[in-house]
């Protein structure tokens, strides 16, 4: 299953609302969980089942979508939201990642 | 405190073997599946491997397959995942994680190099 994450890249300021946008190639259901990158670290677990958050994730992070289209929308970003952002299906294996979103700070 | 550390890592030849390590603590391994996800240096992730809670399904992502082998050792809390006949493009962080993607260790560095 492909995915497909836009943008690649992503400019905002502090205080914007963002959405990141996932595409898997066919029906996942939702199976599709986000992940949140620092550079030199491990990702982060965002969101689990498309829509669920992990424990002690801000609420201003939301995941919704279902099937063959997925959002994570950042509301307020605040600076250490600035990172990449994954997507990832767990429909089936092999589970496949989106190519990433870098969020940049404007 | 769920914690995953991975070890192992290290500079191999191209076509020669290494077999890395994650040994866990903070919960019940024997309960859980576990993955090693990767990431080539400058690159995004790529899910490498899964093996479930028992040992007995194990899937992998075709560019490792006949390659690579994972396994487990649930009375020493360890992952293992043990990489024959390794290529350049093998060069990556290679991270594991518990079942559920909720935790991940903070991986170990492979660097395939003549």
């Amino acid at each position: 299953i492909q995915m497909t994450q836009s943008p690649s890249s992503l400019s905002a300021s502090v205080g914007d609302t963002v959405t990141i946008t996932c595409r898997p190639s066919q029906a996942i259901d939702n199976y599709l969980d986000w992940y949140q990158q620092k550079p030199g670290k491990a990702p982060k677990s965002l969101i689990w089942t498309a829509s669920n958050l992990r424990s002690g994730v801000p609420s201003r992070f939301r995941g919704a979508g279902s099937g063959t289209y997925f959002t994570l929308i950042i509301t307020n970003l605040q600076p250490e939201d600035f990172a990449t952002y994954y997507c990832q299906q767990y429909y089936g294996y092999p589970y496949t990642f989106g190519q990433g979103t870098k969020l940049e700070m404007k | 405190q769920v914690l995953l550390e991975e070890s192992g890592g290290g500079v191999v030849q191209p076509g020669k073997s290494l077999t890395i390590s994650c040994v866990v603590s903070g919960f019940t391994f024997s309960g859980y599946a576990m993955h090693w996800v990767r990431q080539a240096p400058g690159k995004g992730l790529e899910w490498v491997a899964f093996i479930s809670n028992d040992g007995v399904r194990k899937y992998y992502t075709d560019s490792v397959k006949g390659r690579f082998s994972i396994s487990r050792d649930n009375s020493k809390s360890t992952l293992f995942l043990q990489m024959n006949s390794l290529r350049i493009d093998d060069t990556a962080v290679y991270y594991c994680l518990r079942g559920p993607q909720d935790y991940w260790g903070q991986g170990t560095l492979v660097s395939v190099s003549s």
